[in-house]
């Protein structure tokens, strides 16, 4: 079975430019689950998609949408990019009826200036 | 809202030796337990999960255990190697399909 992929690996953005990341879910899985991980620090929720709908959210502003596909990847965009923006930015699939846990994908890392 | 913390933040041990990291959490209505590990600039790797109705789990020389009345895990590592080197992550969720608070890590190193 093939494991969760993210796109792009890195990438450099100006602030107050707009960004797309994108992700694959493992094969099976049906729920994409979207963290932002700051240097040091544990990753933080950002949102849940399960059935192409947000399914729960962190504390982020708007400006950070999402959306999942009838295949179930799915894709974060981040408008009005501050500094503080970035970040690693991890993707977790899971299957949402059952307890399996999340599967990561390697991340991507997001540089604004 | 589930608050997790991992102690020892940091961690230094001569190769061969066992070792336990500590996680700790605030809701003890945890509905499952996750420990990952990552290394510097990458994802993260699922070690074990842990459900609400289990105790432990093991995996080669880990071994995870869950005390839900005292909002404690630990990951035991046995015969410690370089390779294990990484920062080590808990994880716990309070609902099904819901979002995973995470701590913020214990970073390991062992000294060859």
């Amino acid at each position: 079975e093939t494991g969760v992929t993210q796109s792009p690996t890195h990438l450099i953005k100006t602030r107050g430019q707009q960004v797309t990341l994108r992700c694959s879910s493992q094969s099976g899985h049906n729920t994409v689950s979207w963290y932002q991980q700051a240097l040091g620090q544990g990753p933080q929720f950002i949102f849940q998609y399960y059935r192409e709908e947000e399914n729960g959210r962190g504390n982020f502003p708007p400006r950070f949408s999402g959306l999942q596909f009838p295949n179930y990847s799915s894709e974060l965009n981040v408008n009005a990019l501050e500094l503080d923006d970035s970040a690693l930015y991890l993707c977790a699939s899971s299957y949402r009826d059952r307890v399996y846990g999340y599967t990561f994908g390697s991340g991507t890392r997001l540089t604004v200036v | 809202k589930q608050e997790v913390t991992q102690i020892p933040a940091a961690l230094s041990v001569p190769e061969g030796e066992n070792l336990v990291l500590n996680c700790s959490f605030t809701d003890s209505a945890i509905y499952n337990l996750q420990w990952f590990r990552q290394d510097p600039g990458k994802g993260l790797t699922s070690l074990l999960l842990i459900q609400s109705s289990q105790r432990e789990q093991t995996s080669g020389r880990l071994n995870a255990s869950l005390d839900k009345s005292s909002g404690r895990s630990t990951l035991y590592i046995a015969a410690s190697q370089p390779g294990d080197s990484a920062t080590y992550l808990c994880a716990g969720a309070v609902h099904t399909g819901n979002q995973f608070y995470f701590g913020t890590g214990t970073s390991l190193t062992v000294i060859p």
